[in-house]
């Protein structure tokens, strides 16, 4: 079955600063990969997903890269600000009828002012 | 529009109890994803349901668990015989078509 792995574990950032958060995959059937934000407390919350047919895309501060070759995929989160703090979660699945997320052990990260 | 609802938010079982985790999806979604979270760990997939029916269980464990998503009224997780390894955090999902899961603020469930 899909393996996800995520590094790092935790991010400290200057506000301002560029963050990036990278993930691998192990199935190369997989051909949806979401990324999610979770706030202490909360459920996590889908802020930007890419599908195998599109390498990059950006959604104003954010943006996600996929190398399907390399089985790779990125969140880059641009000028970052104190409230970007959360653990980031990535996740891949195959749209097969229905999403079976497969989720990576979360990215902690801290913006500092 | 609602957002997916789950409750209790936080539930305290004591060993050999039931635990019963309820979800109601936002309007109009006929699909529930039930997803479990130990501590500092990414969520983990454990049963994908339509309207009255069970699609995928394979990550919910064999014994003990089991769920429901009724024609009416709110998809239920059920626990029974609860023991200290099943304290996590329980999140349910919904998605009006089989993509784009909206996921709900949780169940802490602590088993003493």
């Amino acid at each position: 079955g899909e393996n996800v792995e995520q590094h790092p574990s935790t991010l400290s950032v200057q506000e301002g600063d560029s963050a990036v958060i990278k993930c691998t995959y192990s199935d190369s059937a997989s051909n949806y990969f979401p990324w999610y934000k979770q706030e202490l407390g909360k459920g996590p919350q889908l802020i930007i997903d890419i599908r195998s047919n599109v390498g990059e895309k950006k959604d104003q501060r954010i943006a996600v890269t996929l190398n399907k070759t390399a089985k790779h995929f990125s969140l880059h989160i641009t000028e970052t600000q104190p409230e970007d703090s959360a653990v980031y979660f990535c996740a891949a699945t195959m749209n097969t009828g229905f999403q079976k997320l497969v989720f990576g052990t979360g990215t902690r990260l801290l913006v500092s002012p | 529009n609602a957002g997916v609802m789950q409750n209790p938010r936080h539930l305290v079982r004591r060993r050999g109890q039931e635990a019963r985790l309820r979800c109601s999806p936002m309007k109009g979604h006929s699909h529930v994803y039930w997803y479990r979270q130990l501590p500092e760990e990414g969520l983990k997939f454990m049963v994908y349901l339509q309207k009255e029916n069970i699609i995928d269980e394979s990550g919910m464990p064999k014994e003990r668990f089991s769920a429901e998503f009724p024609k009416e009224g709110p998809s239920i997780l059920r626990i029974q015989q609860v023991v200290r390894g099943d304290s996590a955090a329980y999140f349910c999902a919904s998605s009006p078509s089989p993509n784009e899961q909206f996921f709900g603020p949780g169940t802490r469930l602590t088993v003493l």
